[in-house]
């Protein structure tokens, strides 16, 4: 069964830094693209960004680029996001997924960008 | 940046009729390999969403054939036969030919 726990959300200032970790398991996690995905509460989702299985392609959306940074780790089965330079309107739960269209995905962590 | 518009926003339903949602794209989701990656989830209310279909028409495993999905080109549908109540929530289309956007979500309600 895929199972993907993500950690690492709380409460941080404007223009603070956050690190998002996603813990994969039941399948082969280095055989797979590996995505972020976001929603802001009450609203819908926002494709974040997005890395292939040996993290030679990198994707992100407009909202987040040169602030945030997608990694992975084949050997821990783990993708990261770090998050910089963060704003108000990041606020948001994060929700890992699995593959480039996101077949399944974890139940989120949430990040609360606020003074 | 690719578009995708969802209608209706709000969908009331009886149990047991048939629902219909469209999801428009601003350009033609055929990527260059032939396929059209056009994907359909389901958020239940305070869950995390769930993939119904993929490549426009394929049903994701355990996934009640009551879904099903039809389009081509930039025009999609997502249509359940016979409503029933787990059936509730928000759903999402999502292209993934030219990079990813999710369409605004349409709540269907009973």
């Amino acid at each position: 069964e895929v199972q993907l726990l993500e950690s690492g959300g709380g409460l941080v200032q404007p223009g603070g830094s956050l690190r998002l970790s996603c813990a994969a398991s039941g399948f082969t996690f280095s055989n797979y693209a590996m995505a972020w995905v976001r929603q802001a509460p009450g609203k819908g989702l926002e494709w974040v960004s997005a890395i292939s299985n040996n993290a030679d392609r990198k994707y992100y959306t407009d909202a987040v680029k040169g602030r945030f940074t997608i990694s992975r780790d084949n050997s821990k089965n783990t993708v990261y996001l770090q998050m910089s330079s963060l704003r108000a309107d990041d606020t948001a739960v994060y929700f890992c997924a699995v593959n480039w269209n996101c077949d399944h995905w974890g139940q989120g962590t949430l990040v609360t960008v606020s003074s | 940046d690719v578009v995708m518009t969802q209608s209706p926003l709000s969908l009331p339903v009886t149990l047991g009729q048939p629902a219909s949602i469209s999801c428009r794209s601003s350009q033609s989701l055929v990527y260059s390999d032939g396929n059209t990656y056009l994907n359909w989830f389901h958020q239940r209310p305070g869950q995390s969403p769930r993939r119904l279909i993929y490549k426009v028409s394929n049903r994701d495993s355990g996934v009640p054939d009551r879904f099903s999905g039809s389009g081509s080109g930039n025009d999609f549908t997502l249509k359940i036969s016979r409503v029933e109540a787990e059936d509730v929530g928000v759903y999402y289309c999502m292209q993934g030919s030219h990079l990813y956007t999710f369409g605004q979500g349409t709540k269907l309600e009973i």
